[in-house]
């Protein structure tokens, strides 16, 4: 099942700060997340499991809480860099090791 | 620079032709897997192969085929293609098919496909 991810878009001038939600109402085992920038791959940024680990990656962190099924990317103080399409990745545990992309959110950075 | 190599990057073909994608990637991983992407979408999983046996296939049509000759190599078989087949196609790969969950997926920079 395809989670859901919110907002669709934002726009941020550099040096902003955003987040960027993911939800399911699937148990999740792990949420993956991604950036896309046009015309290219996607990159891998982290992955959270169950048990509402934080992780942190530069300035780009995320959350997972397992409760509500939710993950949260937070990106602060945002650069030109950051720029993109954020996809977050999940999967159910189990022998359904399949990873499910939700919609993506698309980040624009200006000067 | 990505680890996954995709060829070609561009791919124009008609739909009574035959192509082939070809994907590599020498990280030792044992899972790859194929993607498809239209604009401003998320992939969508098409096949994934685990120890070089196809383990998904998600309900893909047969004008596409998959192979995987050996773990370091994945192909995509492309016959009598339609145009709504156009897209670009990712090719991805992670450390083996269980530790997917919780290890990255590694894409290639893909095939942007147009069928005419």
């Amino acid at each position: 099942q395809q989670p859901v991810q919110s907002p669709q878009a934002v726009i941020l001038r550099e040096g902003e700060d955003a987040v960027i939600n993911c939800s399911s109402s699937k148990a999740l085992y792990s949420v993956h997340w991604y950036r896309q920038k046009h015309g290219e791959a996607p990159v891998f940024l982290m992955i959270l499991l169950k048990g509402g680990e934080q992780k942190g990656h530069d300035k780009i962190s995320a959350s997972f809480n397992e409760k509500k099924q939710q993950s949260s990317l937070y990106l602060t103080a945002s650069q030109l860099s950051y720029s993109g399409t954020y996809f977050c990745g999940t999967t159910s545990g189990g022998s359904n090791y399949k990873l499910t992309f939700g919609k993506g959110t698309l980040l624009t950075v200006n000067p | 620079d990505t680890e996954v190599t995709q060829t070609p990057k561009h791919l124009v073909m008609g739909m009574t032709n035959k192509k082939s994608l070809k994907c590599e990637q020498h990280m030792g991983h044992r899972a790859m897997y194929w993607y498809k992407q239209k604009a401003k979408k998320p992939p969508e999983l098409m096949f994934v192969y685990s120890y070089e046996k196809l383990s998904i296939n998600e309900s893909v049509p047969s004008r596409f085929s998959p192979e995987c000759p050996n773990s370091s190599l994945l192909n995509l078989h492309l016959h009598a293609l339609q145009p709504e087949d156009s897209a670009l196609y990712l090719c991805a790969s992670s450390q083996d098919l269980n530790a997917g969950q919780n290890s990255p997926l590694h894409f290639g920079n893909g095939t942007r496909l147009t069928v005419t």
